[in-house]
């Protein structure tokens, strides 16, 4: 079945920009109807939903980054990735990006596992 | 942007016990709401989707109900792999705040 896994540095240092990668497996990432989106959680606190892609390359971002997020999609490599600029301390969180089934009412269905990113210098 | 508001924040429960958790949208949404579960250390799980749907594989003790702004996630009958905290989500947008589900 598919399956998503976050890679990416765990340290970013403050005002650089944080690059996190999203592979799929088991399945193609430009197969049925499916955005690919990333979520992060800082320790302890709920879950903040990033942004969105279609396979198509349309976005979704949310307005409170939308300022600093980029995320884009690589078909051939069936991946997806996030670039969020200018980070903080306030970055600092779990990172996981997921798929957003259109089948489902836009639900997120599989979850990559998550991968810690901590801003410090 | 649709802000979602859960309730309680948290709520402490026995096993066999009826759960149930609220989570308002700002505005209405009509049925693009999902609700998840997430344990310490792992990712979220989906549970309903559609406001009302139980996801392929989750247990019938699971229900949820509503459409518009006001919506409930149900636990008919607390088990102890239940205790976990408990999210609400605007179609592949904003999540609400969570509700821990403790051991009482």
């Amino acid at each position: 079945q598919v399956q998503l896994q976050e890679s990416g540095p765990g340290l970013v240092k403050p005002s650089q920009t944080l690059s996190l990668t999203c592979t799929v497996s088991g399945g193609s990432i430009s197969s049925g109807s499916y955005y690919w989106s990333w979520i992060r959680q800082p320790a302890g606190k709920g879950l903040e939903w990033i942004g969105r892609i279609y396979t198509s390359g349309s976005t979704n971002y949310n307005p409170s980054l939308k300022s600093r997020v980029t995320i884009s999609v690589d078909t051939s490599k069936n991946q997806f990735s996030l670039k969020l600029s200018s980070v903080t301390a306030a970055d600092t969180a779990v990172y996981y990006c997921a798929r957003v089934d259109g089948y489902l009412f836009d639900a997120f269905d599989i979850w990559g596992q998550g991968t810690m990113v901590t801003v410090s210098s | 942007d649709i802000q979602m508001t859960q309730s309680p924040s948290s709520v402490s429960a026995s096993v066999g016990d009826r759960v149930t958790i609220t989570c308002r949208a700002s505005q209405g949404i009509s049925s693009w709401l999902a609700w998840y579960q997430q344990k310490p250390g792992k990712a979220p799980k989906l549970l309903i989707y559609a406001a009302s749907s139980l996801q392929s594989g989750v247990p019938s003790r699971f229900s949820g109900s509503g459409s518009g702004t006001d919506f409930t996630l149900t636990i008919s009958s607390l088990q102890p792999e239940d205790f976990a905290t408990y999210y609400c989500q605007q179609a592949s947008g904003t999540f609400g705040g969570g509700t821990k589900v403790e051991i009482k």
